[in-house]
């Protein structure tokens, strides 16, 4: 089983259109948790943290289950900007390292 | 603001062969990280630093070595380039670990192709 697992997609949605995505992870020590963006052929950048009673940052929200282990991504209204892989990142300590574990991500196609 | 900075931006190697990843931040950061990401995968990671002169190995370290001889500079050394080295290898930086919420800070990557 993968350490983090999300569905590979792609989402094709229209403009406008409200989308979520899921992602689950297997260690249930792991501390905090992250979405990414990954624009083609461009390195990764942080979208936001995700914390235990949820957040919102304009049209994206996360939430974060710890008990079922996982962790979500809405975005409202839809933008063509948003077409990207969205990546669902888990931090959890591994032999006194806190470790970074990237899912493979979450392709998202936004048309218009 | 330059951030981190990797080149090259693309190569090509032929089996056998040896190269060196260059990788450097200005932002002060004391954590350097290498991953290498292959279609449709996740990033894995090969080797990590905590500062300078200290590294250590992560997922992914065969066939790879690294040095941090300053703050700013974490290459990656491939001494004999296999064809399964082919990969987009990103180097990253943050703040005192990734405890909390620290991000990481990428590069541009550099996309290397071995035949």
């Amino acid at each position: 089983r993968k350490e983090v697992e999300q569905d590979p997609g792609p989402f094709n949605v229209p403009e406008g259109a409200t989308v979520a995505f899921n992602c689950t992870y297997s260690n249930s020590a792991s501390q905090s948790f992250f979405w990414y963006r990954q624009d083609c052929r461009k390195e990764p950048k942080l979208l936001m943290s995700v914390y235990s009673s949820g957040n919102e940052d304009g049209r994206f929200t996360a939430q974060l289950n710890r008990a079922s282990q996982y962790i979500s991504l809405l975005i409202r209204d839809s933008k063509l900007s948003d077409s990207a892989t969205y990546l669902c990142v888990v931090l959890h300590p591994s032999g006194g390292y806190n470790k970074l574990i990237f899912g493979a991500g979450t392709r998202l196609a936004v048309h218009p | 603001n330059a951030g981190v900075t990797q080149t090259p931006k693309f190569r090509i190697l032929k089996i056998g062969q040896s190269m060196t990843l260059q990788c450097a931040q200005d932002m002060n950061h004391n954590y350097m990280y290498w991953y290498r990401q292959d279609p449709g995968m996740g990033l894995k990671l090969i080797y990590y630093s905590v500062g300078a002169g200290i590294t250590d190995k992560g997922e992914v370290p065969n066939g790879y070595n690294v040095s941090r001889s300053t703050t700013e500079d974490f290459p990656l050394r491939l001494e004999l380039a296999a064809p399964s080295q082919t990969s987009v290898y990103f180097c990253a930086s943050s703040t005192l670990g990734t405890g909390g919420n620290q991000p990481q800070h990428f590069g541009d990557g550099t996309r290397l192709s071995i035949l």
